[in-house]
Order: structure tokens, then C-alpha cells, then sequence
């Protein structure tokens, strides 16, 4: 019943290191986005996507780049992993307009930056 | 810029207390506002949207565009409600993206 797969569940990774976290959706939904997940910030968007090959900055995009080739599959990529990128990453997906479910959210990558 | 803000981190209750989880938006057209929590070890999942006025396991929450609120309430607080919950507004003109409040963890105590 899965419909949002996010490939990691954790991941540690080395200062410098160039990362990529994979976000899968099944339902054929335009949208999708990836935010990150902090105590105390709630959810913050960096990226989101409304089409294939379409990309859109959210409120924090320093950092970080995405990609979009085929509808169901939205990376972001870490150009340089740096310590305060230590984080939740959360995937969702959506349809456009008034969705009466709002987002579909994956279980999240916990990514660790030594 | 749109915000929405949660301004309690944790709330702590006793089970079979009443429970109010507040939040505030800033934009002034008409919002699109929900409710979302995340059990532990589990995703984030959607509760409620103020569209449906629906109660979701004895949850309700009411839109006051006079107060910009949309505050999130139960009347008898169980243990098994012991999540962290946000609160989210969506944004049309910028790809129908949602954006989030701080989350408020909720404690619902023996």
C-alpha cells in the first residue's frame, strides 16, 4: 500500500560528499516536493516540482539542487553535504488544484552529515 | 511572506482532558488550511482539512478568518492521540504548495 517510497531510511554521509536522496510516487500525481524536518522549525520546503523536468525553489534551496526526468521520480541532490544539513528529509506528492486528501508524504530519510 | 505559526512546542494533558492546539495563519484571502500528525515511527499523515468540517477521530477544528485561526481541538484527550501535530496552509499561486507551522507535540498523559 505503499504510494510515497523515499529509497533510505537513514544515511550517514561525509562532509563534501556529493548526495542523493530518491523519491518515488505511484499514483501518478503531478506535484511533488521534498522538505526537511527539524525540532522546532516544523517542515521547511526547499524544492518542489509541478511538472516533469519543471522545478520551483522553496524557502530554503541554498544548498541543494533537484532533478525530475520521469513523472514518478523526484531526487534532490546535496551538491556538497555540509553538518547543518543534518536533518529529516520528507518526500510528498500531490494533484494539482483542490486534492481532497492534500499531500501524500513518504516515511522520510534521516541523513547524518559527519 | 505566508506563515503559519504554532506557538506552544509541547502540551502536556491528562487523558480525559479537554485539548486545544492552536494556530494562526497570515494570509488574508481564503485559505485552504489542515491539520496534519505524525504518530511515532510512522509518517505524516493528513487529520483533517477545514474544507470537509469533518471530525476526525474526535478531532474538530473551525476556520476564524476574524482571528486567522484555525485551532485544533478534543474534548477528551486519549493516549493514543500522543503525537506531533502541524499545522499547514496551502499556497495556489505558488504550485499548490503547503507550508507548515513549527508542530506542537502533544503529551497525553495516564
Amino acid at each position: 500500500d505503499v504510494k510515497v517510497t523515499q529509497s533510505s531510511r537513514y544515511l550517514v554521509k561525509r562532509t563534501g560528499e556529493k548526495v542523493f536522496l530518491e523519491c518515488v510516487q505511484d499514483m501518478d500525481h503531478e506535484n511533488m516536493f521534498w522538505y526537511r524536518q527539524d525540532p522546532g522549525l516544523g517542515l521547511r520546503l526547499i524544492y518542489f516540482s509541478y511538472d516533469v523536468k519543471m522545478k520551483e525553489k522553496g524557502d530554503i534551496p541554498e544548498g541543494y539542487s533537484v532533478s525530475r526526468e520521469k513523472k514518478e521520480r523526484f531526487s534532490l541532490i546535496l551538491e556538497s553535504a555540509s553538518t547543518n544539513q543534518t536533518s529529516m528529509y520528507l518526500c510528498a506528492s500531490s494533484t494539482p488544484g483542490q486534492g481532497p486528501y492534500g499531500y501524500t508524504f513518504g516515511s522520510g530519510t534521516r541523513l547524518t552529515v559527519v | 511572506a505566508q506563515r503559519v505559526t504554532q506557538p506552544e512546542k509541547l502540551l502536556s494533558v491528562f487523558k480525559g482532558a479537554p485539548v486545544e492546539l492552536k494556530c494562526n495563519y497570515s494570509y488574508s484571502g481564503s485559505p485552504e488550511l489542515f491539520w496534519y500528525v505524525q504518530y511515532s515511527r510512522q509518517r505524516l499523515q493528513l487529520l483533517l482539512r477545514h474544507i470537509s468540517r469533518e471530525s476526525i477521530k474526535g478531532f474538530t477544528a473551525d476556520l476564524n478568518k476574524g482571528e486567522t485561526s484555525f485551532h485544533l481541538k478534543k474534548p477528551f484527550a486519549q493516549e493514543e492521540d500522543s503525537a506531533m501535530y502541524y499545522c499547514a496552509q496551502r499556497i495556489y499561486n505558488q504550485g499548490g504548495k503547503l507550508i507548515f507551522g513549527q508542530g506542537t507535540e502533544l503529551s497525553v498523559k495516564p
